[in-house]
């Protein structure tokens, strides 16, 4: 069974830091790896896919990698912005599934 | 370009009381279509899940059931509510399109079951 850690579950940092978000999963047959972003009371909103056959993908100051084989991937922040602050959340997709397994997700606050 | 709407947006409801909340998705056909709920420190919840119109996969037994009536609607419903029940609902869909497959979530619906 895929399991999905997202560690720590909470992170506070200044603005302007660099930032690596870990997630790691279990089952290295993923068909594809989805970053979400989610606001206090709101939907998920899809920062990042990286499909089984990418190393990475880029969007803005957004930059995610994915490692098949030692079953993990990471969401860096380029300098940090209050705005920023969210929850961000990771999901894996298996191979020959159409769900989703996602993790419990990391409350990021960035201070002004 | 595609939109997936919820309502309503928030629910307060009595326990024993029935639920329906409803999605629909603009600008995309034959999509899959999802129901999640969030509770507090519980993370997402996959609660069901849709290939094709009337085609519904459980994946938690509980006093919830959903319909699809429509290529483009969801509904998650129930006949008597629980305490159990209150949470955050969210609706998502997501198209097989070129091998890559990308989900997208509704605003959610905020349910309290009192």
């Amino acid at each position: 069974k895929q399991e999905v850690t997202q560690i720590p579950a909470a992170l506070s940092v200044p603005e302007g830091e660099n930032l690596v978000l870990n997630c790691s999963f279990t089952d290295s047959a993923i068909y594809n790896l989805q970053w979400f972003r989610q606001d206090p009371g709101k939907g998920l909103t899809s920062l990042l896919l990286i499909q089984s056959s990418q190393r990475e993908q880029t969007s803005g100051r957004l930059n995610a990698s994915l490692d098949k084989s030692s079953g993990r991937s990471t969401l860096y922040i380029a300098a940090s912005q209050p705005g920023d602050s969210a929850t961000y959340l990771c999901a894996v997709a298996q191979g020959g599934s159409e769900k989703l397994v996602f993790g419990k997700g990391m409350k990021l606050t960035v201070n002004p | 370009s595609q939109t997936i709407h919820q309502w309503p947006a928030t629910l307060v409801q009595p326990v024993g009381s029935p639920l329906s909340l409803e999605c629909t998705v603009e600008g995309t056909s034959n999509p899959n279509l999802y129901w999640y709920r969030q509770a507090a420190g519980r993370g997402l919840q996959l609660l069901f899940y849709s290939v094709g119109i009337g085609q519904i996969s459980s994946e938690v037994p509980q006093n919830l059931s959903a319909s699809r009536p429509q290529d483009r609607q969801f509904i998650l419903s129930s006949k008597k509510l629980l305490l159990s029940d209150s949470g955050f609902y969210l609706c998502a869909w997501a198209t097989w399109d070129r091998g890559a497959s990308e989900q997208y979530f509704g605003p959610g619906t905020r349910l309290t079951v009192t």
